[in-house]
C-alpha cells in the first residue's frame, strides 16, 4: 500500500524569508503523480504544485518549488520570499498514475509566518 | 466557474443521531469524491463516483455511512448512526479532465457529534 509521511509537524519562518517542508512516500509503482495542497482556516484544499513521477526536472510555480528525489521517495516544497498568506497546513499528496485514482495524504505539516 | 459548493458548514449532533451532507461538484465533472479528515491527519477517501457508479467505497463504513448520487450530479453522504469518532470535516472533490485531471475541493462540512 502507498503511504505519505510528513515528519514535521509544524514549523515556521519570517517574512521574506525561504522555508523548506519535507515530504516522504513509499510505493512500489514507477509512474505516479505528487501534490502540495495548502489548506487555510477556512478549509478548502488549494493546489500548490505537482509532480509527475517520469518528469526529471522539478516543478515550480512562482514563490513555490519542489526537490523531487525519486530514488529516495522523498518530495519537499521550498516557498521563497514568504508571505504572511502563505500561513496555513501543508498537505503532501500521492496519487497512481490512473488519473482518476483517490489522492493519499500526508499527516500534514502546519507553517506559521511571521513578520 | 463555480466551484464545489457543499452545505452544511457546520453541524452538531449528538450521538446516535443522523446527519446529510450535500455536495454540488463543478458542472461537467463526472469524478466525484468523498474525503474525511480527521483533527490532525490528512484527508481519507471514504467513496467515489464516476457519474452515479461507485468506483472505490473500501474504506466507507457501511454499517452507518452512505451515500448517492442521483442522477450523476449531486451527492449525499448520510452517517446513521453518528458515533462520536465521526468528529471531523466531510470534503467534496470534483475531477476536471480539462486540466491534467486536478481535483478541485469544497469547503467541507465540520462535524462534531457529542
Amino acid at each position: 500500500a502507498q503511504t505519505v509521511t510528513q515528519s514535521q509537524p509544524e514549523m515556521s519562518v519570517q517574512e521574506a524569508e525561504t522555508v523548506t517542508l519535507s515530504c516522504t512516500y513509499d510505493t512500489s509503482e514507477s509512474d505516479y503523480y505528487l501534490f502540495w495542497y495548502k489548506q487555510p482556516p477556512s478549509r478548502q484544499m488549494i493546489l500548490v504544485i505537482r509532480q509527475e513521477a517520469y518528469k526529471q526536472q522539478n516543478a515550480t510555480e512562482n514563490r513555490f518549488s519542489v526537490n523531487f528525489q525519486k530514488a529516495a521517495k522523498s518530495f519537499s516544497l521550498k516557498i521563497s520570499d514568504s508571505q504572511l498568506g502563505d500561513a496555513a497546513m501543508y498537505f503532501c499528496a500521492y496519487k497512481r498514475s490512473y488519473n482518476t485514482d483517490k489522492l493519499i495524504f500526508g499527516t500534514g505539516t502546519r507553517l506559521q509566518v511571521f513578520p | 466557474e463555480a466551484g464545489v459548493a457543499q452545505s452544511p458548514r457546520y453541524k452538531i449532533i449528538e450521538k446516535r443521531q443522523s446527519v446529510a451532507f450535500w455536495c454540488n461538484p463543478i458542472s461537467g465533472h463526472a469524478t466525484l469524491y468523498w474525503y474525511q479528515q480527521i483533527l490532525g491527519q490528512g484527508p481519507k477517501l471514504l467513496i467515489q463516483f464516476q457519474n452515479n457508479g461507485v468506483v472505490d467505497d473500501s474504506q466507507l463504513p457501511k454499517d452507518r455511512f452512505s451515500a448517492e448520487r442521483l442522477k450523476g450530479v449531486d451527492s449525499t453522504l448520510k452517517i446513521q448512526p453518528a458515533k462520536l469518532e465521526d468528529s471531523a470535516v466531510y470534503l467534496c472533490a470534483s475531477l476536471s479532465r480539462d486540466t491534467s485531471y486536478e481535483q478541485y475541493f469544497g469547503p467541507g462540512t465540520r462535524l462534531t457529534v457529542t
